[in-house]
This record gives C-alpha cells, sequence and structure tokens, in this order.
C-alpha cells in the first residue's frame, strides 16, 4: 500500500515548455487534488476531481489543466511554463468530500523551477 | 474572504517543554477543523480533525481545542521531541463539500 504517490520529485524547466505531473492513489479514494504551496503561504487548490469523470477548478487554474485518467490517477498539465509556476506542487486524495471527516492523504509533492 | 490565520510564524523551544500553536480563521460555513504537520521536503501529514460540535481532541502528544464561538483553535504539544520539529498547518474545510483552506503554517524547531 504506497499511499499517494507522485512523479517526478523535482523538475526544472525552462519558460515556454511543457509538461505533466502524474499523481496516483491506491486508496480507492473518491476525491482527488492537485495543490501548490508557496512560501509564505497556505496550500492553494489548482484543480480537483471529486469522482472518477469529473473536475472542478480550484482557486488557482490559470496556466494548468487536469485529466482524471480513472479512479487511481490524476495528472496536472503545464502547457506553456512561466516562472510564477515556480513551486512545490502537491497532490492529495480522500475517500469522500470536505464536509465529510475523511483524512485527506498528501504525495510528497514535486518540487518545480521555470527558468 | 475566507481565511485561516496562524501565530506565531516560527517557534523555537528546547527539547522536553510544552507549546501551544494558535489559529484564528473567517471560513464560512465551518465544517471541520484540521490540524497537519508538514516535516520539510514531505507532504503534510493528517494530526486530528475536529468538527464544530468537538471541543478538544488528542493524538499521542498533540492536543487541538476548537472555539467555534470565536472562531479559534489550539494545537498543544506535550513534552517536546526532537522529532517534532516541522511546520504545523491549520486547515477549515467548508461545508459545501469541495474547498480545504489551509493557513500558512507555524516553523516549529526543538533544539536538544
Amino acid at each position: 500500500n504506497a499511499g499517494v504517490t507522485q512523479t517526478p520529485k523535482f523538475q526544472v524547466l525552462k519558460t515556454g515548455q511543457s509538461m505533466t505531473l502524474q499523481c496516483a492513489q491506491d486508496m480507492n479514494h473518491n476525491s482527488m487534488y492537485w495543490y501548490r504551496q508557496d512560501p509564505g503561504m497556505g496550500l492553494r487548490l489548482i484543480y480537483y476531481s471529486a469522482s472518477e469523470g469529473t473536475t472542478d477548478k480550484g482557486e488557482v487554474p490559470n496556466g494548468y489543466n487536469v485529466s482524471r485518467l480513472n479512479k487511481r490517477e490524476f495528472s496536472l498539465r503545464l502547457e506553456s511554463a512561466a516562472p510564477s509556476q515556480t513551486s512545490v506542487y502537491f497532490c492529495a486524495s480522500m475517500r469522500g468530500s470536505t464536509s465529510g471527516f475523511y483524512e485527506q492523504y498528501f504525495g510528497p509533492g514535486t518540487r518545480l523551477t521555470v527558468t | 474572504k475566507n481565511q485561516v490565520e496562524q501565530s506565531p510564524q516560527s517557534l523555537i523551544i528546547l527539547e522536553g517543554k510544552n507549546c501551544t500553536l494558535q489559529c484564528n480563521y473567517t471560513v464560512s460555513p465551518f465544517s471541520n477543523l484540521r490540524w497537519y504537520k508538514q516535516d520539510t521536503g514531505r507532504g503534510p501529514v493528517s494530526l486530528t480533525i475536529m468538527t464544530f460540535s468537538e471541543n478538544t481532541k488528542s493524538n499521542g502528544r498533540y492536543t487541538a481545542t476548537l472555539d467555534a464561538d470565536t472562531k479559534q483553535s489550539s494545537l498543544h504539544i506535550t513534552a517536546s521531541q526532537l522529532s517534532d520539529s516541522a511546520s504545523y498547518i491549520c486547515v477549515v474545510g467548508d461545508n459545501y463539500g469541495q474547498n480545504f483552506v489551509f493557513g500558512p503554517g507555524t516553523r516549529l524547531s526543538v533544539l536538544p
């Protein structure tokens, strides 16, 4: 039982390049999330998926796209990277919704630098 | 605007001492409040989850309190250990179903 896994762990991109961050969970959770964490700020929601086949925008979706490939996997794509997207990205999963009292499980994070 | 504030921003204590971290929130409608521990270079890990009807919840040496009337919470760490050195994040979930509001965290350093 690996929990939530993310690849890659580190990535350096040049401005304008594209890449996809991968996330998978093996806990049969319905909800999956992508957050970014910047110094001095709380985690901010980029996109979430309440169930397989659905995705919704969070607080900071501009410049990102997501795909809920199946119940296990939720990917985040940067089509044209910008220096403002330099951040640590966390994927998370949870059995139900935030109004319930389920634990949210986080992956180890991807540290992305855009030059 | 929904916000979660935490204080202090950072804290240094000696091993074996107790400490209390504070969290104030303005999230509405409120559903639940969580405390997470985040070690450097790792993802956050859940410590406690409390609903509006719960005043206190413990997880080993960690005890969280909640005052839903004043919209304040605290996390008390007893008999601190070196491994408690981490960031502690307060998170509030709303009642709409998909929104968590994260505080900026308190960075705790426990020195020998």
